[in-house]
């Protein structure tokens, strides 16, 4: 089956660094993808969409500013959470979509982001 | 906004045993999703469905458009299917729509 990637799979920063998450598909090509966030003990929740050559789209309550979302290629979407802080640890997620055959996500394994 | 809702949210079960975990939703979907999360946190896709029934392995997946509601069966669980299950429905936005999650499942099958 179709697979993505994410990196790191962890990451501990201190307060104020910016951190970098990356998500690859790795054998197909996703115009698509979306970045999850789950806090502990709590479902996925949907953070952005992220479409290949245009500005991603972000749920309400989720700051552009701080959550910058680049689809440079058709494999890479990449996440960057600046000036992080606390608050921001959380598991992050990615799938990607592809449409051949049927409209699919599939999900990448997910980066523990600790903000000391 | 569409409400996923799942239950139970906890089910401990004695290996060999039958289990249904079970979703429903508010708003009319064009697809929903059973994943299921390891304690690591990667998550599988087990099956998208829009409307009847699949089968991969013991695993079963049913869904009443009509009602709402989907159901996930384990047949013959075994301690390796322990992890959360989650049901996820998408819109009919047009293009490609981030799911909406419920809370999931935490199962436990014990030996």
């Amino acid at each position: 089956g179709a697979v993505v990637s994410q990196h790191p799979s962890w990451v501990i920063c201190k307060s104020g660094t910016s951190v970098k998450i990356e998500c690859r598909s790795l054998d197909f090509q996703a115009t698509t993808m979306f970045w999850y966030r789950q806090f502990p003990k709590q479902s996925l929740m949907l953070m952005a969409t992220s479409n290949e050559g245009s500005k991603a789209t972000y749920e309400q309550g989720v700051e552009k500013d701080k959550f910058l979302i680049n689809h440079a290629s058709l494999t890479l979407s990449t996440l960057t959470v600046t000036s992080a802080h606390p608050e921001d640890s959380s598991f992050y997620i990615c799938s990607a979509v592809t449409f051949e055959p049927t409209d699919t996500q599939y999900f990448g394994p997910g980066t523990r982001l600790t903000v000391l | 906004k569409n409400e996923v809702e799942q239950s139970p949210q906890n089910l401990t079960a004695q290996e060999g045993e039958f289990i249904t975990i079970n979703c429903s939703y508010s708003v009319g979907i064009s697809a929903l999703h059973w994943l299921q999360q390891h304690p690591g946190g990667g998550i599988v896709s087990l099956f998208m469905l829009s409307s009847g029934k699949k089968k991969h392995g013991r695993l079963i997946a049913t869904i009443n458009i009509q009602e709402k509601h989907s159901s996930l069966h384990i047949t013959a669980s075994h301690p390796r299917d322990s992890a959360v299950y989650i049901c996820a429905v998408k819109g009919w936005g047009g293009g490609a729509d981030g799911l909406t999650f419920g809370k999931g499942t935490h199962l436990i099958i014990q030996p």
